[in-house]
């Protein structure tokens, strides 16, 4: 199975200002079509996931343009330009290029 | 919009089967090029993914589970549902059920809340 490795695994953050979560895969995601399936997911407290990023970098409907995804190969990043309240919550990358499809550990995001 | 609801029992015995069922409102299983997985997350841990469905009844599964896993599809109830035997304490954690987009776009868009199934004697 394809390992997905995330840092930092808690990400202190004051309101307003950014936060940037990595991703890296044990193997590369590119697969065979030329396509890359990662994506980004949010976990608010006593909530399911919700898909924010999906193909590296395409946002889901919905969601706010402050999230950003970006990466290549092995190495990818979730970039939310000004954390707001409701973002507090942890963050898993998933990887769907390689079966079965495998998430990072999380990465939990809070308010300093 | 598409919602899913999660159901069972909240507690199995060691060694026994766990059984759960995922409804799906708001559009028919059987539509579209979605299948339908189920995901489960033990207390303060990662996501792991068991497996899926498609409307075909074709089913696949994590091989870390797959000899224990069985998910079966009921059209007729806009419903599928897992079954995980010789369960153990390993086994506890929320389960949820998921949308998922298998081919073009590889991701799950829509969960059920999630059920938190407990395995103790």
């Amino acid at each position: 199975d394809i390992v997905m490795t995330q840092t930092p695994l808690s990400s202190p953050v004051t309101l307003g200002q950014p936060a940037s979560i990595s991703c890296r895969s044990s193997q590369s995601l590119v697969d065979s079509d030329g396509n890359t399936y990662l994506s980004w997911f949010q976990q608010r407290p006593g909530q399911p996931p919700r898909l924010l990023i999906y193909k590296i970098s395409n946002r889901f409907s919905g969601v706010p343009d402050r999230f950003s995804g970006s990466g290549a190969g092995t190495d990818f990043t979730l970039k939310i330009s000004r954390v707001e309240a409701e973002d507090v919550g942890v963050y898993y990358c998933m990887q769907a290029t390689q079966f079965p499809r495998t998430f990072g550990q999380g990465t939990k995001v809070e308010i300093k | 919009q598409v919602q899913l609801q999660e159901s069972g029992p909240g507690l199995v015995k060691p060694s026994q089967t766990l059984s759960l069922t995922c409804t799906v409102s708001g559009g028919s299983i059987s539509s579209g090029s979605y299948c339908w997985s189920w995901i489960r997350q033990p207390a303060g841990k990662g996501l792991e993914w068991i497996g899926r469905i498609y409307t075909s009844g074709k089913t696949e599964y994590n091989p870390s589970l797959k000899s224990r896993v069985t998910i079966s599809l009921d059209t007729s109830k806009n419903q599928f549902s897992l079954m995980l035997n010789s369960v153990t304490a390993a086994d506890t954690a929320v389960y949820y059920c998921a949308r998922d987009e298998a081919s073009v776009l590889r991701y799950f868009d829509y969960w059920g809340q999630g059920t938190l199934v407990a395995v103790s004697s």
